[in-house]
C-alpha cells in the first residue's frame, strides 16, 4: 500500500518560513491535499491539488509537489499557524483505492 | 452555509455494532461524494470509507472492510455509517466529511472542503 512520510515535528520562530514536507514514491504523479488541524478541533482544508488555496486561507499558505516529495510551506509564521498538518493523497496504483494520510507533523511556533 | 453534523457515537462492548449518522445542510447533497475519517486518541487521521454522490460507487479501508458499511440516504441529505464486530482499536472521533467533487466512474479524488465537528466511538468492556 502506499505510504505518505511527514516528519513528527517543525518548530520555527515567528515571522519565518515553515516547511513541512510530504515524502512518497512518485509523489509528484499525484494530486497532493494539506489539513490544518488545530486542538479539539476538526480539519481544515488549507491546499488542495497541489498548490491551490480555498477561499479563506492566507496567501502565506502555498504548496508544492514534484518527485518523491509535496511540501506545504508557510510565509511569516504566526502563533494561530500552531497546529497539526497533515497531507493527503488518493492512491489508485493498487488494486485497491483509497484515500491515504501522512502521519502528520506538529507545527510549533516557539 | 454547509453544515455537518455527526451523531450515533457512544461506549460499545467489543464484538457489538453502532450505527453514525450524518446530517448535511447548506449545499447539493446528492452532487458531492461523502467521506468518513477517524482519529484514534492522540493519533493522527485515518481514512474509512468513502461514497459517490448518487451511492453507487463505495470504497473502504482495508481495516474496516468486511465489518462496516457506508450509505447515504439523498431524500433526508443524511450519510451513514453501520459498524459492526468493532474492535477496541476503533476507538476514535468519527468525522463525517463533504468531498469537493463527486466520484468519478473509478475513483474519488477531490479534497474534503467541509468537516463535521466529530462523534467518539469508544470501544471498551
Amino acid at each position: 500500500s502506499y505510504v505518505l512520510t511527514q516528519p513528527p515535528s517543525v518548530s520555527v520562530a515567528p515571522g519565518k518560513t515553515a516547511r513541512i514536507i510530504c515524502g512518497g514514491n512518485s509523489i509528484g504523479s499525484k494530486s497532493v491535499h494539506w489539513y490544518q488541524q488545530k486542538p479539539g478541533q476538526a480539519p481544515v482544508l488549507v491546499i488542495y491539488y497541489d498548490s491551490d488555496r480555498p477561499s479563506g486561507i492566507p496567501e502565506r499558505f502555498s504548496g508544492s509537489n514534484s518527485g518523491n516529495t509535496a511540501t506545504l510551506t508557510i510565509s511569516r509564521v504566526e502563533a494561530g499557524d500552531e497546529a497539526d498538518y497533515y497531507c493527503q493523497v488518493w492512491d489508485s496504483s493498487s488494486d485497491h483505492a483509497n484515500w491515504v494520510f501522512g502521519g502528520g507533523t506538529k507545527l510549533t511556533v516557539l | 452555509e454547509v453544515q455537518l453534523v455527526e451523531s450515533g457515537g457512544g461506549l460499545v462492548q467489543p464484538g457489538g455494532s453502532l450505527r453514525l449518522s450524518c446530517t448535511a445542510s447548506g449545499f447539493t447533497f446528492t452532487n458531492y461524494a461523502m467521506t468518513w475519517v477517524r482519529q484514534a486518541p492522540g493519533k493522527g487521521l485515518e481514512w474509512v470509507s468513502a461514497i459517490s454522490g448518487s451511492g453507487g460507487s463505495t470504497y473502504y479501508a482495508d481495516s474496516v472492510k468486511g465489518r462496516f458499511t457506508i450509505s447515504r440516504d439523498n431524500s433526508k441529505n443524511t450519510l451513514y455509517l453501520q459498524m459492526n464486530s468493532l474492535r477496541v482499536e476503533d476507538t476514535a472521533v468519527y468525522y463525517c466529511a463533504k468531498d469537493s467533487e463527486d466520484c468519478s466512474s473509478t475513483s474519488c479524488y477531490a479534497p474534503f472542503d467541509y468537516w463535521g465537528q466529530g462523534t467518539l466511538v469508544t470501544v471498551s468492556s
